[in-house]
């Protein structure tokens, strides 16, 4: 059974930090991984999907990579801002296009 | 383009009533999935469709019942709720092995 996990479970950062956050999965048979952020009480928005056979995905201030053998990713925000407060949520679709998500790293960046 | 509807955004009920979520959307897609969201547990899928008429369990289908007549909209039906049920249920579409939407979720309490 494919399982996610997110470190850290919560992050706070002042604002202009550069960070990261991590994403592990424990099966490497995955289609791709997704990003998502989540507002307090807002549903779910897609930030960057990286194909099984992609090693990263860039928009903006954001990057993600994916190792797929080793079973992790990363999201590196590039100068946070306040407005990056979210919950960043990882998941991966296995067979029949299944997602299957982490619990999420909630971050604060303060101003 | 509405995206991903959810029908209603908030709901109480009392133990042992029924009812239906309602999920529509405008982007042709294939695939719809139902998942709900509860702390500590991050989201987890209930129950999905791959095409109109179709339908599959996921991974906590049990006390939820789901129909897929039109290809736009998915239903989820509960025909006795129970307290376990309280949760966040978010509905979500993609063309298969790709990119997911999701909606702005339903927010029901079963008292």
């Amino acid at each position: 059974k494919q399982e996610v996990t997110q470190i850290p479970a919560a992050l706070s950062v002042p604002e202009g930090e550069n960070l990261v956050l991590n994403c592990s999965f424990t099966d490497s048979a995955i289609y791709n991984l997704q990003w998502f952020r989540q507002d307090p009480g807002k549903g779910l928005t897609s930030l960057l999907l990286i194909q099984s056979s992609q090693r990263e995905q860039t928009s903006g201030r954001l990057n993600a990579s994916l190792d797929k053998s080793s079973g992790r990713s990363t999201l590196y925000i590039a100068a946070s801002q306040p407005g990056d407060s979210a919950t960043y949520l990882c998941a991966v679709t296995t067979s029949g296009s299944r997602l299957t998500f982490g619990e999420g790293t909630q971050l604060t960046v303060n101003p | 383009n509405a995206g991903v509807t959810q029908t209603p955004k908030f709901r109480v009920l009392k133990t042992g009533q029924s009812m239906t979520l309602l999920c529509a959307q405008d982007m042709n897609h294939e695939y719809m999935y139902w998942y709900r969201q509860d702390p500590g547990m991050g989201l987890r899928l209930i129950h999905y469709s791959v095409g109109e008429g179709t339908t599959a369990k996921g991974e906590v289908p049990d006390g939820y019942n789901v129909s897929r007549l039109k290809k736009q909209n998915f239903l989820l039906g509960l025909e006795s709720a129970a307290p376990s049920q309280t949760s966040v249920y978010f509905c979500a579409s993609g063309l298969g092995v790709g990119e997911q939407f999701f909606g702005p979720g339903t927010r029901l309490t079963v008292l």
